[in-house]
């Protein structure tokens, strides 16, 4: 049990609509990086936050985004959904260093 | 780009046998490797860190090793259970470190022990 939460576990959006999926931290991770599974496909990196900014980001278009609060919890924003964002979305979490990330149970995105 | 390949893509086994899992990647310059269990639907539980400058690491039934020159890791599970039947999925984090870059995911092996 890793401690990092996500809501909400499934979500239904058509096509063109914006989403916010949201990650809460245990105390004391700095960082939070947000992924992208589609079934049958390892995870790919959308991007992650250090200290509220943006730190690195992986090849998504600008139309994901995303937030890191004070208090460690994150969002992700997807904008004008497409089909193709359908997957499940993990948060991970982990400390500024390159050491173990945690990750989530993740929110399953079905875009109609 | 660091590209990272499992092999089997699917294993299906009877219970008790030793099983190994391979990852390969195309990029030796990494930070570490880790080893990961996905169960249906759900997230990621990992199970083995290897740093860069490690040879292998162990943990209980399974042991995990590192050969960066070569770009190739193994997972080796001993006496396999059916509770062990889940996916496996090998990332590496590249060399800079810090996670910035992201880690880089096999498509995973679907392992499944026969009771």
């Amino acid at each position: 049990e890793t401690g990092v939460t996500q809501s909400p576990t499934h979500l239904i959006k058509t096509r063109g609509q914006q989403v916010t999926l949201r990650c809460s931290s245990q105390s004391g991770h700095n960082t939070v990086s947000w992924y992208q599974q589609a079934l049958g496909q390892g995870p790919q990196f959308i991007f992650q936050y250090y200290r509220e900014e943006e730190n690195g980001r992986g090849n998504f278009p600008p139309r994901f985004s995303g937030l890191q609060f004070p208090n460690y919890s994150s969002e992700l924003n997807v904008n004008a959904l497409e089909l193709d964002d359908s997957a499940l979305y993990l948060c991970a979490e982990g400390l500024a260093g390159g050491d173990t990330q945690y990750f989530g149970p993740g929110t399953r995105l079905t875009v109609l | 780009k660091q590209e990272v390949t499992q092999i089997p893509a699917a294993l299906s086994v009877p219970e008790g046998e030793n099983l190994v899992l391979n990852c390969s990647f195309t990029d030796s310059a990494i930070y570490n490797l880790q080893w990961f269990r996905q169960d249906p639907g759900k997230g990621l539980t990992s199970l083995l860190l290897i740093q860069s400058s490690q040879r292998e690491q162990t943990s209980g039934r399974l042991n995990a090793s590192l050969d960066k020159s070569s770009g190739r890791s193994t997972l080796y599970i001993a006496a396999s259970q059916p509770g062990d039947s889940a996916t496996y999925l090998c990332a590496v984090l590249g060399s800079s470190g810090g996670g910035a870059d992201g880690l880089t995911f096999g498509k995973g092996t679907h392992l499944i022990i026969q009771p």
